[in-house]
């Protein structure tokens, strides 16, 4: 069964250190997104990538977050320095236009 | 206006019944609609795509969409415990983007 992988699972990391998620999407999805999810706000979209390009990351917080995709197997998200409020579920999704998009089981991250 | 809106719920309907989920969307130029289900810890999962006006049936799932009203539901028939979760509308706007509403808990009483 194909699966979008996601690693770390869980992250716990003090304030002001870099974390680094990723996420290995299923072969032959052309489209990569990632969201975060809080109980306040619920899935909010941070970035996403076509055949590795990024299109839009207008919902990332461009000063400390940065998205890569550097090949087709892998995509990274980076938070340096994480802040307290960057605690979150953090999804990665693939999928390819006109067929749906599979989520990982995402990286729950805290900061402390 | 957030791009996609939900009734938080929660709904509760009985074992049987037909659950019905609404959503609607701001932007007209939006090509694709998703329903996710996600589970209490879990991530979303998909259950229907739909991209064309009418409805669209898959087993006890049934996707409505009205582009002029800038609508989509989701009905569930005969309603089963297992279907408790919370169900998130996606909508795929013209710039390809894929935003999420914030979800209707349902619950379904035995």
């Amino acid at each position: 069964d194909a699966r979008v992988t996601q690693t770390p699972r869980d992250k716990v990391t003090e304030m002001g250190q870099e974390v680094t998620m990723r996420c290995q999407p299923i072969l032959g999805h052309n489209t990569v997104f990632w969201y975060r999810q809080t109980m306040m706000q619920g899935l909010e979209l941070l970035a996403y990538f076509r055949n590795r390009a990024p299109l839009d990351d207008s919902g990332m917080p461009k000063d400390r977050f940065s998205a890569e995709m550097p090949d087709a197997t892998l995509a990274t998200l980076k938070i340096q320095p994480s802040e307290p409020r960057d605690s979150a579920v953090y999804f990665c999704a693939s999928g390819s236009e006109g067929w749906g998009y599979t989520f990982g089981s995402g990286t729950r991250l805290t900061v402390v | 206006q957030k791009e996609v809106e939900q009734n938080s719920g929660p709904l509760s309907v009985p074992e049987g019944a037909i659950a019905s989920l609404n959503c609607t969307y701001s932007d007209r130029g939006s090509q694709s609609f998703f329903w996710y289900r996600q589970y209490s810890g879990k991530s979303p999962e998909l259950i229907m795509f739909i991209y064309s006006n009418g409805d669209k049936e898959d087993g006890r799932f049934t996707a409505q969409l009205n582009k002029a009203s800038q609508y989509v539901s989701l009905l569930i028939r005969d309603s089963q415990p297992s279907d408790s979760a919370t169900y998130l509308c996606a909508v795929g706007t013209g710039a390809n983007n894929l935003f999420f509403g914030t979800g209707t808990r349902l619950t379904v009483i035995p």
